[in-house]
């Protein structure tokens, strides 16, 4: 699977867009951009996944740039329980593929 | 969404002992399942890939005979930690394989956080 860069950590006003950058350089045409968010002694939540197309959803929109580098997660008004750590994850889309976890990004809101 | 429960939440066994964990999709159908195990302040880290009917798959490292794995139905996958220690304790988390083509999604259940005394 290719490989993805997040910074390790963010803060966000509550009420305010937060903007989760994340970096796939090497990944291959047909990967997707998944991304989780696991709350604190909490099982992962999906969030959105997309393959080259903008995506949005009731909790997010992803938007994935046009050489498929590099992509953002956008929590349109960030409140508290949206404070987690958030994974971005490249996988090819069928089969048995596994979702290989890095060290993802924590975000914190702050009130 | 995808519901995926897991049971028990917590438990806590003497060293030497067994402890199955049971990981249930409660509205879909999942002919993959997955296994992960997150240590402290770690991230999670895939143990076994479980298909309906058929062995488990076991990432490297990881004892098959020690972490048993049965899909025997489309909705349950059970993880056994067998003769757990102390270093067994961890939060053990499944996920269930949904949808198909661009819809394909894995969906997490609430974890099982294993403590062996």
């Amino acid at each position: 699977d290719a490989k993805t860069t997040q910074p390790p950590s963010m803060d966000c006003a509550e009420g305010r867009a937060a903007n989760l950058p994340c970096n796939h350089s090497t990944i291959s045409g047909n990967e997707y951009v998944y991304w989780y968010r696991q709350i604190h002694s909490q099982g992962p939540q999906y969030i959105i996944h997309g393959l080259k197309n903008n995506e949005t959803n009731e909790m997010a929109s992803l938007i994935i740039t046009e050489d498929r580098k590099s992509s953002t997660l956008i929590l349109p008004h960030a409140t508290l329980r949206d404070t987690a750590v958030y994974y971005c994850i490249v996988r090819f889309n069928f089969g048995n593929e596994k979702l290989t976890f890095g060290t993802g990004t924590r975000l914190t809101i702050i009130p | 969404g995808a519901v995926v429960s897991q049971h028990p939440s917590w438990v806590i066994c003497k060293s030497g002992t067994s402890v199955k964990i049971e990981c249930r999709s409660l509205d879909f159908q999942a002919t993959t399942m997955f296994w992960y195990r997150q240590f402290p302040k770690q991230s999670l880290m895939l143990m076994a890939t479980s298909n309906e009917g058929s062995k488990a798959t076991y990432e490297q490292g990881v004892e098959k005979d020690k972490f048993l794995i049965n899909h025997a139905s489309l909705t349950l996958s059970t993880l056994t930690v067998t003769s757990a220690h102390p270093e067994d304790s961890s939060f053990y988390i499944c996920s269930a394989r949904a949808g198909g083509g661009a819809a394909d999604t894995q969906y997490f259940g609430p974890g099982t956080r294993l403590t062996v005394l």
